[in-house]
């Protein structure tokens, strides 16, 4: 079955400083897709990535970065020079490519991100 | 474009009270997916749609039905509320399995 783990429940930062925030996941199919939402405080989830499991380049999107290591079963997201816009709770979220998977997105627990002022 | 709604955004219910939730999106999408998030514990599935007619259980479907008369529409119903379905729900929706999910905005359902 699939899972996926994100064992940092709260993060907490001053503006400016680097964080990054884990992602651990567990699969047997050898094609899955991993996603990052963002959950404002507003309340919707905010897409900010989609990876295939055969893509492992590190992706990187302005202040945002991701790196994939299949080796070690991680897709951890770095932002670099934190804002305070970046508080928000951050999900990491996995479908296998399996034929009865139909699209399911298995989610981790979330990670709160606070960054102070 | 409205992407994807969902009604009402707030609801609060008795204990054995029903309800229906709408969710409704105007992309053409074949798939559609109910979660409901709970604190500390994510996002998880409820039911599932991959199109017009069919539905499917999810990780947590127990207490909870669905319908897809039409495609654009997930109805989620709730029979019979409990305290233990307080929770936000999400319905999101995609052009097919694997594709990007889109969300709709949630309910936030409180049971008393």
């Amino acid at each position: 079955a699939q899972k996926v783990t994100q064992a940092q429940t709260e993060i907490s930062v001053v503006e400016k400083e680097d964080v990054t925030l884990d992602c651990v996941y567990e699969t047997r199919d050898t094609t899955y897709y991993l996603f990052w939402y963002k959950q404002p405080p507003s309340g919707e989830l905010v897409f900010l990535i989609r990876r295939n499991s055969f893509d492992e380049q590190n992706e990187i999107s302005g202040r945002y970065s991701w790196n994939f290591q299949k080796s070690t079963s991680s897709f951890n997201f770095t932002i670099t020079a934190s804002q305070v816009v970046d508080s928000a709770v951050y999900f990491c979220a996995l479908s296998e490519a399996g034929g009865t998977s139909y699209g399911k997105l298995t989610f981790g627990q979330g990670t709160i991100l606070t960054v102070h002022p | 474009n409205a992407g994807v709604t969902q009604t009402p955004k707030f609801r609060v219910l008795k204990t054995g009270q029903s309800m229906t939730l709408l969710c409704a999106q105007d992309m053409n999408h074949e798939y559609m997916y109910w979660y409901r998030q709970d604190p500390g514990m994510g996002l998880r599935l409820i039911h599932y749609s991959v199109g017009e007619g069919t539905t499917a259980k999810g990780e947590v479907p127990d207490g909870y039905n669905v319908s897809r008369l039409k495609k654009q529409n997930f109805l989620l119903g709730l029979e019979s509320a409990a305290p233990s379905q307080t929770s936000v729900y999400f319905c999101a929706s995609s052009l097919r399995a694997h594709r990007l999910q889109y969300f709709g905005p949630g309910t936030r359902l409180t049971v008393t």
